[in-house]
């Protein structure tokens, strides 16, 4: 049972948009702790998406985006490419700073 | 660019203990707090805990009373030992400076 709640799945087609929720509490998204999301590829490590909520690294296509509202998070992709089928994870903190992440969801493009 | 590059045993028996290193190549090992993940097959992420350049822990409290994390600043390393590992300890470890920088990961299986 993880800390934050992802939908264990999404999925659209190419070009479309889709959003992966992050539900948190007030002890963690809630409390103000940053968000932070990455995208995971088979046999690799995850890959840093968006960090502090909205902002992307350097070579992070603009398609990815990220928003937070009161204990919840999301990451919105647009444009959706095949290349874009991975699982996706949120990570925030709590309280206590520990680091806690989402259970992950599994994005397929269909 | 920080860089980290782990290493440690990958196959362990049952009641044996799980021994870990990941070194950081190429920027500040100060200012900053190294951390260590794990995946288990087909599984989320699970953070195991974490240490800053002078030594001060936080755990995750479900491990706590099985793990040490450790460092060595003298070599820019940082180390992982989890206790009285059983199966259900069998993943893929990370090391990272989260949330920019992971290692490669080091599968570590636990079998009799």
């Amino acid at each position: 049972q993880s800390v934050l709640t992802q939908p264990p799945s999404v999925s659209g087609a190419p070009g479309q948009r889709v959003t992966i929720s992050c539900t948190g509490s007030s002890s963690n998204i809630g409390a103000g702790f940053d968000v932070h999301w990455y995208q995971q590829l088979p046999g690799t490590a995850p890959k840093l998406l968006i960090y502090g909520n909205i902002n992307r690294p350097s070579g992070v296509p603009d398609r990815f985006s990220g928003s937070k509202s009161g204990t919840s998070a999301s990451l919105a992709i647009t444009g959706l490419q095949a290349e874009d089928e991975a699982d996706y994870y949120c990570q925030s903190y709590d309280s206590s700073l520990s680091v806690v992440f989402g259970g992950g969801t599994k994005l397929t493009v269909l | 660019q920080v860089q980290l590059q782990q290493w440690g045993a990958g196959l362990l028996k049952p009641s044996e203990t799980l021994s870990l290193t990941c070194a950081v190549y190429g920027g500040s090992f100060s200012g900053y707090s190294w951390s260590w993940i794990r995946q288990p097959p087909g599984k989320g992420l699970e953070w195991i805990g974490e240490i800053n350049h002078s030594g001060s822990t936080n755990y995750n409290p479900s491990l706590k009373s099985r793990v040490t994390i450790s460092v060595d600043t003298s070599k820019n390393q940082f180390s992982l030992k989890l206790t009285s590992v059983t199966a259900a300890d069998t993943a893929v470890y990370y090391c990272a400076r989260l949330p920019q920088t992971w290692g490669q990961g080091t599968l570590v299986a636990v079998s009799s």
